[in-house]
């Protein structure tokens, strides 16, 4: 069965500190994406990876940074969390193809205070 | 620009009904993928069906069906005698190709719930 996993379900920080949000698959997938969910705007691409240390800047890049050492692993890094970044944060995996369909994790819910 | 938009924000039926969630897309591609997703309240986004865009075949998969209509660029999804298990947030997705890798393009969602 494949999977994707997110560290947290639930993460509460402070404005200002530094947060790593955590992606693993055990798909062998070449490409993973981190994404944002709020309210009536659907899903937002913040950076995608389609090899091992490699990344793109995806629709909402602004504010965030990424990470991937290990094909398996994709980190979403808050550099200073901001009350404006309180949001669902969802991580996917696919195949590199264009009908590839992306797998996805339960998210993570951040609360910024 | 490549976008993807669902009109219904919310749609609320009682069981047993049927319901349709639009779904209209623009791209600039001759090639591309439509797809849709559930995510149930669990969070966790689940895959339904991939059409590719040479493909204008309805699909039907038990009590899902599915209308890709090239001409209207739209792409609906029907859910036949509705039940409480339907009610999750309901998204439809365009991919688009880019150099580096295939990205997919979420549209806004719609929200139903099925009443008993």
């Amino acid at each position: 069965d494949v999977k994707v996993t997110q560290s947290s379900r639930y993460l509460v920080k402070r404005t200002g500190e530094k947060v790593f949000l955590e992606c693993v698959q055990d798909m062998d997938h070449e490409n993973m994406f981190w994404y944002r969910q709020d309210p009536g705007l659907g899903l937002r691409l913040i950076y995608f990876s389609y090899d091992v240390k490699m990344k793109e800047k995806g629709d909402i890049p602004e504010g965030y940074s990424v990470s991937r050492e290990k094909k398996e692993r994709f980190s979403l890094i808050l550099e200073s969390a901001s009350t404006n970044q309180t949001s669902m944060y969802l991580c996917a995996s696919s195949l590199p193809s264009i009908f590839g369909e992306q797998y996805f994790g339960p998210g993570t819910r951040l609360t910024v205070t | 620009a490549q976008k993807v938009t669902q009109a219904q924000t919310e749609i609320s039926v009682v069981e047993k009904e049927d319901v349709t969630l639009d779904c209209v897309y623009e791209t600039r591609d001759t090639t591309y993928y439509l797809f849709w997703y559930k995510q149930p309240p669990s969070g966790e986004l689940v895959f339904l069906i991939r059409r590719n865009s040479f493909d204008e075949q309805n699909e039907i998969s038990g009590r899902y069906s599915w209308n890709f209509q090239k001409s209207t660029s739209s792409f609906n999804f029907t859910i036949t005698a509705s039940q409480v298990v339907d009610s999750a947030v309901y998204f439809c997705a365009l991919s688009e190709l880019r150099s580096s890798a295939s990205k997919i393009i979420f549209g806004s969602g719609t929200r139903l719930s099925i009443r008993p």
